[in-house]
This record gives C-alpha cells, sequence and structure tokens, in this order.
C-alpha cells in the first residue's frame, strides 16, 4: 500500500526559515510533489522531484532522496500569507494515482 | 490558465437521497479526479479517470460511482447519501506527459463542501 507522514503542524516566525518533511512508503514511485491550501480554498501545485535533489523555485524549495523515501520542502523568508497547509503526494502504484499525506499546518507569527 | 469549476461550493441533501456532483476542466486534460478531504485525513482518491469512459477505483471507491461521458466532464454520483459521506469534495485534472505517465500538475477545482443531513 501507500503511506505518506508529514508532520501535523509547524510554527514559525515571520522572516524565518521553516522545513516540512515528508517521507513515504509506495509499491511503485515516480515523483513527490507538495501543494499548498489556505483555509477555505482549492490545493495549488507548489513543486514537484522525480529526481534526487534539490528544486528552488523562489522562496520555496523542495527536496527528494529516493533512496532513503524522504522528501522536505522548505520555506525561506517566511510571511503571513505563507500561512496554510501543506500536503505532499507521491505519484506511485498505477500510472497517474497520487496518495497525499495528511497535511502540515503552517502557522506564520509575527 | 487551467480553470477546473464544480457545479456546487456548498450542498445540503439527506440521507438516501442521490447526489450528482460535477467537474468541468477546460484545458482538454486526460485525467480527471475526485478527493474527498477530511480533517487530519488529508486527501483521499475516490476515483479517477485516464480517458472518456474509463474509470479505476481509488482507495475508498464506496459508495460512489462516477461517469465520463465527454473529456472536459467528471461526474461523482453518491447512490444514497449517508451522513459519512459528509466531507469537502475536490475534482482534480491533469495531463499524461511522456509515455503516458502524469506530468508533476494537478488542478484542483473550488470544491464542494456536501452535508449530508
Amino acid at each position: 500500500g501507500q503511506s505518506l507522514e508529514q508532520p501535523s503542524e509547524v510554527t514559525a516566525v515571520e522572516g524565518a526559515i521553516v522545513q516540512i518533511n515528508c517521507t513515504y512508503q509506495t509499491s511503485g514511485f515516480y515523483g513527490l510533489s507538495w501543494y499548498q491550501q489556505h483555509d477555505g480554498g482549492a490545493p495549488t501545485f507548489l513543486s514537484y522531484n522525480a529526481l534526487d535533489g534539490l528544486e528552488e523555485t523562489g522562496r520555496f524549495s523542495s527536496f527528494l532522496s529516493r533512496s532513503d523515501s524522504y522528501g522536505y520542502l522548505l520555506l525561506q523568508e517566511l510571511q503571513m500569507k505563507d500561512s496554510a497547509s501543506y500536503f505532499c503526494a507521491v505519484e506511485g502504484g498505477n500510472f497517474n494515482k497520487f496518495y497525499f499525506g495528511s497535511g502540515t499546518k503552517l502557522n506564520v507569527k509575527p | 490558465d487551467v480553470k477546473v469549476t464544480q457545479s456546487s461550493r456548498y450542498l445540503v441533501k439527506r440521507t438516501g437521497e442521490k447526489v450528482f456532483l460535477e467537474c468541468v476542466q477546460d484545458m482538454d486534460h486526460e485525467n480527471m479526479f475526485w478527493y474527498r478531504q477530511d480533517p487530519g485525513l488529508g486527501l483521499r482518491l475516490i476515483y479517477f479517470s485516464y480517458d472518456v469512459k474509463m474509470k479505476e477505483k481509488g482507495d475508498i471507491p464506496e459508495g460512489y460511482s462516477v461517469s465520463r461521458e465527454k473529456k472536459e466532464r467528471f461526474s461523482l454520483i453518491l447512490e444514497s447519501a449517508s451522513t459519512n459521506q459528509t466531507s469537502m469534495y475536490l475534482c482534480a485534472s491533469s495531463d499524461p506527459g511522456l509515455a503516458g505517465r502524469s506530468t508533476d500538475t494537478q488542478y484542483f477545482g473550488p470544491g464542494t463542501r456536501l452535508t449530508v443531513l
């Protein structure tokens, strides 16, 4: 089966750096994605890693280690608007199927 | 911009009613998905479709069925709604990449918050 683990909640202050970890178990793995969801909103895509290493997109970076079945999302220069839930998702098993973690609620404080 | 729309933002139904949730995407995507989202459980896949009239069960298909008669439209059907189906329902679409591999991005609709009384 598939399982993903990520922390349920993280709190950080404005301007800081925060890392949200995700470990996964899956039969067949194609990639790890990260999504952001504000309260009452739809999830929106942030990043995708198919290969090991770090992908950087502005203030957000995502890392993948396939051998460790582990990835993380790194948010730098935190802003209040970054307060949201962050989901990791693996693409695995049968093609085109995505499995989501339970989400990490990030609280950014002034 | 990709747009995924869902027929209702909020819906209240009674136990035993047949419920239709509609989803439409305008980017000619081949793949469409239905998830439900509950607190502490993340998004759980109910069904997905990779082509017209094709469907695959997700992790929690019991009590649900789907229909995809046209490429842009994917419907979720609750044959006989029950209170444990009260949830937020999210539709998504994506485009398969090379060799049928999905690309990295799923595009989500705004969600339908369904309450079954």
